[in-house]
């Protein structure tokens, strides 16, 4: 049982550039977010997906789109990478009832030069 | 709107008590939640606490909820150096979403 798992860990972006991040879950949960990580500033909610087929608007959706083909992933992109968006980013997971304990990746050090 | 606030740090010494403070926004919150993410890695549930209840105590570590000043504590007795750490509370929202505060860096001096 892996829990949440993020590819890549590490990636260095020139402005302008496109990427995509992976999260993968294989806990059969339900709901599965993105979040990016800044000093400061706590986590901050990109997206968010409530089940297989679904996404919603986080606190901070502009400049990433997601997708959730499958109920185990959930794919972050950057369309046109900025150095705004140089930050850590955890993906979580967690089931549907009352208690919502969030499961987190390791995590995703992105730097956008 | 919703906001969780918390201090950004502090320092005990190794063996003292540590008391980490947060206030929320949200009263209809069910559970209220602390985190704990240890250096390079995700968070981790510590505990929760459900809102009904005043206090919870799980071996070192007490949570207090005064829902009427809307605050959160957690209290590490007998803090250790692998208790350093950055400690995030959370509130759950009413659209399956947890609001979490800025953290707290806990730094244990030996």
């Amino acid at each position: 049982n892996a829990g949440v798992t993020q590819t890549p860990k590490f990636r260095v972006l020139k402005t302008g550039q496109s990427m995509t991040l992976l999260c993968a879950q294989d806990m059969n949960h339900e709901y599965m977010y993105w979040y990016r990580q800044d000093p400061g500033m706590g986590l901050r909610l990109i997206h968010y997906s409530v089940g297989e087929g679904t996404t919603a608007k986080g606190e901070v959706p502009d400049g990433y789109n997601v997708s959730r083909l499958k109920k185990q992933n959930f794919l972050l992109g950057l369309e046109s990478a900025a150095p705004s968006q140089t930050s850590v980013y955890f993906c979580a997971s967690s089931y549907s009832g009352a208690l919502r304990e969030q499961y987190f990746g390791p995590g995703t050090r992105l730097t956008v030069t | 709107g919703e906001d969780v606030e918390q201090s950004l740090f502090l320092s005990v010494r190794e063996g003292d008590s540590s008391v980490i403070n947060c206030t929320y926004t949200d009263s209809s919150s069910t559970y209220l939640y602390w985190y704990k993410q240890e250096p390079g890695a995700g968070l981790q549930l510590l505990t929760y606490i459900f809102s009904n209840m005043d206090m919870k105590q799980d071996q070192r570590l007490t949570v207090l909820l005064n829902k009427k000043d809307k605050h959160l504590s957690l209290r590490i007795a007998d803090t250790q150096t692998g208790d350093s750490a950055i400690y995030f509370c959370a509130e759950a929202s009413a659209t399956n979403k947890l609001i979490f505060g800025t953290g707290t860096l806990l730094a244990v001096q030996p």
